[in-house]
């Protein structure tokens, strides 16, 4: 079964900093999720990448697939950005289910 | 934009009721997920559902859960009789392919407190 961490745990940054969410995983994959979880609860899908890199906005996530490792990056950080941020990998069963991440829980202050 | 809608929002029952938590999944998509998130933990995988069965389960997803979908467009979790230990904000989810290769929607969460 994989297993799915991520650091830091909680990030605080001013805004306009440059964010890096690390999360690395323990069994290979086809593809990693990364996950917005916004104050109220909801959850929304920010990327699904199987290798290299993506870019939406300012988000960009980052994949790579030997050393088990993804990034997400947020250039120009704003208040607005402020949620938790989730990884999650699928756990190795036939439908894909998900296995998350305990999130990073990200400030941006004003 | 089409998106997974749920319902209700909020659910307070007390210990030993029974609860349906309902979701609408996109039209189109064909797999369909629960999951499960105790305050302040990670969220954790209940339940997969294609081709009107129950895909795989988790440890979690014991004799007292059951998932239906009653009229194609519905896709209901029902908590026969509710603990405590279920107070949790409960997300579905649905893909169009295995999310293995194609990203999930999730729906908003109902937010269930058991007294």
């Amino acid at each position: 079964k994989n297993e799915v961490e991520q650091s830091p745990q909680n990030l605080t940054a001013q805004e306009g900093e440059f964010i890096t969410i690390n999360c690395s995983y323990s069994v290979g994959i086809s593809a990693l999720h990364w996950l917005q979880q916004h104050p109220g609860g909801g959850i929304v899908s920010l990327f699904m990448l199987s290798s290299g890199k993506k870019k939406h906005g300012r988000l960009i996530a980052t994949i790579n697939i030997q050393e088990k490792h993804s990034s997400l990056h947020i250039t120009a950080s704003h208040p607005r950005d402020s949620a938790v941020y989730i990884c999650a990998v699928p756990d190795g069963g036939s439908q894909g289910n998900l296995i998350f991440g305990k999130g990073t829980k990200l400030s941006v202050k004003p | 934009e089409p998106e997974v809608t749920q319902t209700p929002s909020h659910q307070v029952t007390q210990m030993g009721q029974e609860v349906i938590l309902r979701c609408v999944p996109i039209s189109n998509h064909l797999y369909f997920y629960w999951y499960r998130q105790i305050l302040g933990q990670k969220v954790e995988f209940l339940v997969s559902f294609y081709n009107n069965e129950i895909s795989e389960k988790s440890e979690i997803f014991d004799d007292q859960f059951s998932v239906e979908r009653p009229d194609g467009s519905n896709f209901t979790l029902k908590i026969r009789s509710t603990k405590l230990e279920d107070s949790a904000m409960y997300f579905c989810a649905s893909s169009g392919r295995l999310a293995s290769y194609n990203e999930q929607f999730f729906g908003p969460g109902t937010r269930l407190t058991v007294l």
